[in-house]
């Protein structure tokens, strides 16, 4: 099946710094990617909806500025958590639409520590 | 906004038992897929459903569609020790641009060897 990745797979940072997750599609383009968010033993929640060329399309409540979303490529979305603090602390799943299927690739996750 | 009642939220039983899960909805998909996450990892699809009705197997797992689209369940037959993670439903409406996937709350599995 299709892979998609995800960079890194965990990532520890200071309160306050800005932290960058790279979701890439590497066998097929994707025109849409999602971008979820899930906390311990909680389901996914999705935060954005990512596609190509365009402005990302953010859920009730997602802040768009604390997270920034950026699809410049068939291949790649990045997620960017601007002036991290400890509550946004969690696992961050990035998902990739097939344009010629219709299924999602999940990525393998990024684990976000804020200290 | 739509929501997805999953039941049982865990279940605990032997090796080579079946397990039987579903999941409900207030509005209708058109779509709905179950996946299943082992910890630290990303979902991994295991069935897919696309039709009303649809009764879809895949090895050890059935899963069917419900015929007023507002549920799904999910079985496993024989249960092994490999089958312990979390699964998941989810409902998507699919058609135009409308691919986001709305997900079950989860139902932790663990399997006695």
């Amino acid at each position: 099946g299709a892979v998609v990745s995800q960079h890194p797979s965990r990532v520890i940072c200071k309160s306050g710094t800005s932290v960058k997750i790279e979701c890439r599609s590497l066998d097929f383009q994707a025109t849409t990617m999602f971008w979820y968010r899930q906390f311990p033993k909680k389901s996914l929640m999705l935060m954005a909806t990512s596609n190509e060329g365009s402005k990302a399309t953010y859920e009730q409540g997602v802040e768009k500025d604390k997270f920034l979303i950026n699809h410049a490529s068939l291949t790649l979305s990045t997620l960017t958590v601007t002036s991290a603090h400890p509550e946004d602390s969690s696992f961050y799943i990035c998902s990739a639409r097939d344009f010629r299927e219709d299924e999602q690739f999940f990525g393998p996750g990024t684990r976000l520590t804020v200290l | 906004g739509q929501q997805l009642n999953q039941s049982p939220q865990s279940m605990f039983i032997q090796e080579g038992e079946d397990v039987s899960m579903n999941c409900t909805s207030s509005s209708i998909f058109n779509t709905w897929l179950w996946y299943k996450q082992d910890p630290g990892e990303g979902p991994v699809l295991l069935i897919a459903l696309y039709k009303a009705g649809e009764l879809t197997s895949n090895g050890r797992l059935t899963a069917q569609f419900g015929i007023t689209r507002k549920d799904s369940f999910l079985n496993i037959s024989a249960s092994i020790p490999s089958d312990v993670g979390i699964y998941f439903c989810a409902g998507q409406l699919g058609g135009g641009s409308n691919y986001k996937l709305t997900f079950g709350k989860g139902t932790l599995l663990t399997v006695n060897p």
